[in-house]
């Protein structure tokens, strides 16, 4: 079945760093990929998608490339601030018929001190 | 838009108390989904609807029934609550926008937190 692996937190950055949260995943087809951001005491919302090989998400200055050959979707941001901080998770649909389930990685915590 | 509203946000239930979380979606969308979010564990599906009226078991559906009577409104029951339990529950819609693309984005509410004791 399908499964996601992303990188075991919690992950502590200072102010403008660099970052980047690892994503692999195993599935059957040609899953979309989604980068889903919980900020505290929120539910999820989207941060980014890619839906076929090679394409390449962003939204807030995060990026995520959908790498086929790797099966990663890793997550990047060239400099983090401290609204950053929050619950990362990847995802991607699922395949067939009930391609429109997500199935979710464990979650990535990310926190940016100033 | 409210988008996707959950009720209670909050809940203390004594095991095998019973209960309703209602979460209804102003957005038109077709699917709607429950989850559980547990920690280490990531978000798990427990069901699922496609349709008014159809509903179908997700990955943790055991201790759950759901009910979709109207396209807006997607319940959770839970008939004996247990302390495994113990979770916080997000609900979601989709709108199928290219339907069988696995594309759709799927919109959260904030989330109720439960406590069985």
């Amino acid at each position: 079945g399908n499964s996601v692996t992303q990188m075991e937190g919690p992950v502590t950055l200072s102010e403008e760093a660099f970052l980047t949260i690892n994503c692999t995943y195993t599935a059957t087809g040609y899953p979309s990929l989604f980068w889903y951001v919980q900020y505290p005491g929120e539910g999820l919302q989207l941060l980014l998608k890619a839906t076929k090989a090679d394409d390449k998400g962003s939204n807030k200055g995060f990026e995520a490339t959908y790498r086929k050959e790797t099966t990663s979707f890793h997550l990047e941001k060239g400099s983090v601030q401290v609204s950053d901080s929050a619950v990362y998770f990847c995802a991607l649909s699922g395949s067939g018929g009930s391609n429109y389930k997500l199935t979710f990685g464990k979650g990535t915590l990310l926190t940016v001190n100033p | 838009n409210a988008g996707v509203t959950q009720t209670p946000k909050f809940r203390v239930l004594k095991t095998g108390q019973s209960m309703t979380l209602l979460c209804a979606q102003d957005m038109n969308h077709e699917y709607m989904y429950w989850y559980r979010q547990d920690p280490g564990m990531g978000l798990r599906l427990i069901h699922y609807s496609v349709g008014e009226g159809t509903t179908a078991k997700g990955e943790v559906p055991d201790g759950y029934n759901v009910s979709r009577l109207k396209k807006q409104n997607f319940l959770l029951g839970l008939e004996s609550a247990a302390p495994s339990q113990t979770s916080v529950y997000f609900c979601a819609s989709s709108y199928p926008s290219e339907r069988g693309s696995g594309r759709e984005t799927q919109y959260f509410g904030p989330g109720t937190r439960l406590l069985v004791l």
